[in-house]
């Protein structure tokens, strides 16, 4: 199916564990987003990607890695898991021309670290 | 630095009710402005997008919006609220920096429906 599909949907992790949130998209958009979301916060930029192999950092990327080694694909790893990491993770992507600035967002993981 | 406020964390009306949600921004340029809901468990759904022309722009589910520029304002407006409304919605800007574009998300306006 066409879309953008985030996996797990939910997933409960230990303080130092590493987890990685994986994010698939089949519209062959340029551009790709990690976001998480938090109460009070809205949605924070972690890291996004203009392209295949390029990434750059966001508002709030201190303990997340990211890459993509294709176009479709854009993984967020947690390297060590702490409890503020806790939230809800949206992935999203754009074609990014003057047409389709708009997002389309994936469904979200729900992220517990204990 | 860019940014984008809403000002009501929460707001209720009653069903039929007039609605209108509030949307500040800060950036220098000519904006790219977008209004997400988002309902619980969900992930964001786009309901309306303004990048330049006509300033009251027209979305799904019978919202529309203003922009003004003079206010640097992007309000959210539905002339009669449904039940079925009651969700979250984000305001965003789409910001060009080091060369790529990208969303500044405000905090969000949780919307409650009284029947």
């Amino acid at each position: 199916d066409a879309g953008i599909t985030q996996s797990p949907r939910y997933k409960i992790t230990e303080t130092g564990r590493q987890v990685t949130l994986m994010c698939h998209q089949t519209w062959s958009h340029s551009y790709m987003f990690w976001y998480r979301q938090d109460l009070g916060h809205g949605l924070r930029l972690i890291y996004y990607s203009a392209a295949a192999d390029i990434t750059d950092k966001g508002e709030v990327p201190d303990g997340y890695v990211v890459s993509r080694s294709k176009t479709e694909n854009f993984p967020l790893t947690l390297e060590s898991a702490t409890r503020s990491q806790t939230s809800v993770y949206f992935c999203a992507s754009s074609a990014g021309d003057r047409d389709n600035y708009g997002y389309t967002f994936g469904s979200g993981t729900r992220l517990t670290v204990v | 630095a860019q940014s984008v406020t809403q000002p009501d964390i929460h707001i209720t009306v009653s069903e039929g009710a007039s609605l209108e949600l509030r949307c500040n921004y800060s950036y220098g340029a000519t904006p790219y402005l977008f209004w997400y809901v988002q309902s619980p468990g969900q992930g964001l759904q786009l309901l309306l997008k303004y990048f330049s022309g006509d300033t009251l722009v027209q979305g799904i589910k019978g919202f529309e919006a203003e922009f003004k520029r003079s206010q640097s304002s992007f309000n959210l407006r539905k002339p009669s609220v449904h039940w079925s409304d009651a969700a979250e919605y984000f305001c965003a800007v789409g910001v060009f920096t080091s060369g790529t574009y990208k969303y500044i998300f405000g905090t969000g306006t949780r919307l409650k429906v009284l029947a």
